[in-house]
């Protein structure tokens, strides 16, 4: 079975904090993505990395950063974070020829 | 502009009542419609997955139909179970591959809710 998992599920951070969100897959996926989810607005793509220091960006990366230094781990880093980063954080994975993303079980971020 | 619309938005259903949602897109290229379950407080989890040339596909109690002329989906759930609470999102890719080129279309998703 795919896993990916997420270094914490759930997050409290203050306005200012830099802030990071880890996911492994033990797949050897070499596409990972970040996307948020919000209500009413559905998963918008942050960022996503084809490769080992490879990244691209999404929709919305504006106020974010990625690092992918090894395969299985993706991290999404939030320089500076802002009460409207406040959302759920979900991680996945897919092989690059391959159709289905696999998805981690989310971090649920508060930025007070 | 891609879209994916989905409804209802929510649905409360009694356990053992069957349940359709629907799904519309105007993603274009269009190359697979895939069904995703997410639990709350979970990642979604893939139920099924259609190209264009395909009209319907089962899983279990899921059937999921597409209509690629008029560019609609549904997902019907038969005999729900109280399991079956969770929100269902459509997704929509412009390729078969989730690569660079592929920019998926997610919709905003419907929350079922089964009851006793």
């Amino acid at each position: 079975d795919v896993k990916v998992t997420q270094s914490s599920r759930y997050l409290v951070k203050r306005t200012g904090e830099k802030v990071f969100l880890e996911c492994v897959q033990d797949m050897d996926h070499e596409n990972m993505f970040w996307y948020r989810q919000d209500p009413g607005l559905g998963l918008r793509l942050i960022y996503f990395s084809y490769d080992v220091k490879m990244k691209e960006k999404g929709d919305i990366p504006e106020g974010y950063s990625v690092s992918r230094e090894k395969k299985e781990r993706f991290s999404l880093i939030l320089e500076s974070a802002s009460t409207n980063q406040t959302s759920m954080y979900l991680c996945a994975s897919s092989l690059p020829r391959g159709n289905e993303q696999y998805f981690g079980p989310g971090t649920r971020l508060t930025v007070t | 502009k891609n879209q994916v619309e989905q409804s209802p938005q929510s649905l409360i259903i009694l356990e053992g009542k069957n349940c359709t949602l629907q799904c519309n897109y105007t993603v274009s290229p269009f190359s697979n419609l895939r069904w995703y379950k997410q639990d709350t407080g979970r990642g979604p989890v893939s139920l099924t997955i259609m190209t264009f040339s395909e009209n319907t596909k089962s899983n279990g109690r899921y059937t999921a139909t597409l209509d690629a002329d008029t560019k609609q989906s549904s997902l019907h759930i038969t005999a729900s179970q109280l399991s079956d609470s969770a929100s269902y999102i459509c997704v929509v890719s412009p390729t078969p591959f989730t690569g660079t080129a592929s920019k998926l279309t997610f919709g905003t998703g419907t929350r079922l809710q089964v009851t006793l």
